[in-house]
């Protein structure tokens, strides 16, 4: 059973960069056709999907965050990672991380496996 | 973005009585060429990731119980739970899968009457 465990700093100070880590336990990340997206919570219950990184590396970002947001992924510690910079309490959220299901088309998917999520806040 | 739209935002249903929630894309998520509708539906309990119940519109993810079914195509879709058990109280998503970024509904409460 794959599992995945979301950490990070919980207090961010707005215009600051907010670094996530995914560990991913009983399943390798390196696993072909997988994806391994990370996924946010708001306050009110809305989900937004910001993207997703293959164990090659490649990724994929929202449009609209694309110029805050990079990916990056760690094979040999079996962990990947957000890096969201210029935060604002806009950005305050539950961020999980999850693995793509393979039942998406077009660069889309939906997702079997999430972490129990990491709360940030994002304030002074 | 593709828009998905719940309704209702809330409902409350008797134990053993059926509950049924909508959900309508922006445009149609329907592929020709794998005759597959994508769309998934998921389940969220009080401080819990969400759950994927479904995924192309009625498969159920192994090990969800066969209570929950889904259907609809194109535009509009249903997630119907017949036979309520107390255990469904939550908060249900729908998601394509369509197109990137994938989009979420903005959810359903469902509780108890």
């Amino acid at each position: 059973q794959v599992r995945l465990q979301e950490s990070g700093p919980g207090l961010v100070k707005p215009s600051q960069t907010l670094c996530l880590t995914c560990s991913v336990s009983g399943g390798s990340i390196s696993s072909a056709g997988y994806s391994w997206s990370w996924i946010r919570q708001f306050p009110g219950g809305g989900l937004e999907w910001l993207g997703n990184i293959y164990y090659s590396g490649t990724t994929n970002y929202r449009p609209s965050l694309m110029s805050r947001l990079s990916f990056s992924v760690d094979t040999s510690k079996n962990q990947f990672f957000l890096n969201l910079t210029s935060v604002t309490a806009a950005d305050t959220a539950v961020y999980y991380c999850a693995r793509g299901s393979g039942y998406g088309i077009w660069g889309s998917d939906n997702f079997g496996f999430w972490g129990q999520g990491t709360r940030i806040t994002v304030s002074s | 973005d593709i828009m998905m739209t719940q309704s209702p935002d809330s409902l409350a249903v008797s134990l053993g009585e059926r509950a049924t929630i909508y959900c309508k894309s922006s445009q149609s998520i329907f592929y020709t060429s794998t005759s597959k509708d994508y769309l998934a539906w998921y389940q969220q309990k009080p401080g819990q990731p969400p759950k994927l119940l479904i995924y192309w519109a009625s498969t159920r993810e192994s090990g969800v119980p066969d209570r929950f079914s889904g259907s609809g195509s194109g535009t509009d879709f249903t997630l119907t739970i017949t036979s309520l058990q107390a255990e469904d109280v939550a908060l249900y998503y729908c998601q394509q899968t369509y197109l990137s970024p994938g989009t979420f509904g903005q959810g359903t409460r469902l509780d108890i009457k």
